[in-house]
């Protein structure tokens, strides 16, 4: 089973729409969460990290079920400059010999038409 | 957050051949990383570079093919030994800024082998 797991996409949707990812996560002793933001033949960029109690930043709500091991993001108002893949990433507790491992999930492709 | 530049930005080379990309920070830095993403895949990570003494490796990738070095907290390289087209892939450092666990990535080198 893979660490992180993704929606597979792609998702297609007009301006102005909602549109929410999903990340399960599949140990349960993980620590730090991020979603990470990026655009075609470009590097990955920090979008966001994502607390216990769930944070938003503008449009973006970023959330954390512990329970059930999954985060989610929530984009509303899409605008066409969010099209871009988006990252789910996690850090374990227990890293053993690599401190500061991140683990990808394949990301998911969103894709906003005028 | 932290300014990471790469070189080279991308580089056609030849089978059996070798490269080295650099990987500049414009602060210290402990931890910094190589990643390694193929086309249409997410990142995997190829080592973590240590300074002053030997870079550790992630299950799959060794020494004799993916050398570092990392002779300061501010620069590191990898270089990608007797080439094949199946190391055609986008070269990522990355660096974590302490005590926040965000890690931030370098613009890539984008390297095609024929």
């Amino acid at each position: 089973r893979k660490e992180v797991e993704q929606d597979p996409g792609p998702f297609n949707v007009p301006e102005g729409a909602t549109v929410a990812f999903n990340c399960t996560y599949s140990n349960s002793a993980s620590q730090s969460f991020f979603w990470y933001r990026q655009d075609c033949r470009k590097e990955p960029k920090l979008l966001m990290s994502v607390y216990s109690s769930g944070n938003e930043d503008g449009r973006f709500t970023a959330q954390l079920n512990r329970a059930s091991q999954y985060i989610s993001l929530l984009i509303r108002d899409s605008k066409l400059s969010d099209s871009a893949t988006y990252l789910c990433v996690v850090i374990p507790l227990d890293r053993g010999s690599t401190l500061g491992r991140l683990y990808f999930g394949r990301g998911t492709q969103l894709t906003v038409w005028p | 957050s932290a300014v990471i530049s790469q070189k080279p930005s991308r580089d056609i080379c030849q089978r059996g051949t070798s490269l080295t990309i650099q990987c500049q920070v414009d602060s210290q830095v402990t931890m910094m990383f190589w990643y390694r993403q193929q086309p249409g895949q997410s990142l995997t990570l190829i080592a973590t570079a240590n300074q002053g003494s030997e870079a550790t490796y992630e299950s799959g990738f060794v020494i004799d093919k993916f050398p570092i070095s990392r002779p300061n907290l501010t620069f590191s390289t990898l270089t990608v030994s007797n080439m094949s087209p199946e190391d055609s892939s986008i070269y990522l450092c990355s660096v974590v800024i302490p005590s926040k666990d965000e890690q931030y990535f370098g613009p890539g080198t984008r390297l095609t082998v024929t």
